[in-house]
């Protein structure tokens, strides 16, 4: 299986900061790569999709970008409704794998 | 208005049987893949099976192969999850999602999700 690493864990952040998450995978996905956010008690929203690919309608402040197996979901200009938790999962191989997530609280 | 229902889920007993449902509306169903996934609060998101637009082709993870079966009925709409010899390893939430194509494979993203259903297996 391929394992899907996400760093940091948990982060804190101000509104109107830029935020970086990072997500590693075990081997080479090409650019099958997809961002998710969670806010408690919700399911999961589709931010970016093929690794840089906006979702339509989610705000242009989120961008996603590769590089080798290395791959990052920025969050700029950080509003009040994006405190909540992120995951990347890669569509590459069967079965299908999720990082471990990371979630942005208030500072 | 894409919409997931998800129902079904409850309290059972280890070596029981649950059968979960997912009631979609607002696109057209049998063109698009659908998989469960599941969620708790130590193992995160976990992908557990698909099927595709057809129902010709089923995917499962290895952790639930030979227990679960995922089918659908696309005259009524219905996607399905049979859960038998469930293990309190599998207790979860679990969430219906849509794949924004026909095929379950490379190009899969989840673009809809239900609310989620909840499992439990204990004694």
């Amino acid at each position: 299986d391929i394992q899907m690493t996400q760093s940091p864990s948990s982060l804190s952040a101000s509104v109107g900061d830029r935020v970086t998450i990072t997500c590693r995978a075990s081997q080479s996905i090409s650019s099958y790569l997809n961002w998710y956010q969670q806010k408690p008690g919700k399911a999961p929203n589709l931010l970016i999709y093929a690794a840089s690919s906006l979702q339509s309608g989610v705000p242009s402040r989120f961008s996603g970008s590769e590089s080798g197996t290395d791959f990052t979901l920025t969050i700029t200009n950080l509003q009040p409704e994006d405190f909540a938790t992120y995951y990347c999962q890669q569509s590459y191989n069967t079965p299908l794998t999720f990082g471990g997530g990371t979630k942005v609280e208030i500072k | 208005e894409v919409q997931l229902l998800e129902s079904g889920g409850g309290l059972v007993q280890p070596g029981g049987s649950l059968r979960l449902s997912c009631a979609a509306s607002g696109f057209t169903f049998s063109s698009s893949a659908m998989s469960w996934v599941r969620q708790t609060p130590g193992k995160g998101l976990e992908w557990v099976a698909a099927i595709s637009g057809s129902g010709g082709s089923t995917y499962y993870a290895d952790s639930v192969k030979g227990r679960f079966t995922i089918s659908r009925d696309n005259s009524k709409n219905t996607l399905s999850l049979q859960m038998n010899s469930l293990r309190a390893e599998d207790t979860a939430v679990y969430y219906c999602a849509k794949d924004r194509g026909r095929n379950f494979g490379v190009v899969t993203r989840f673009d809809y999700w239900g609310q989620g259903t909840l499992v439990t297996v204990s004694s």
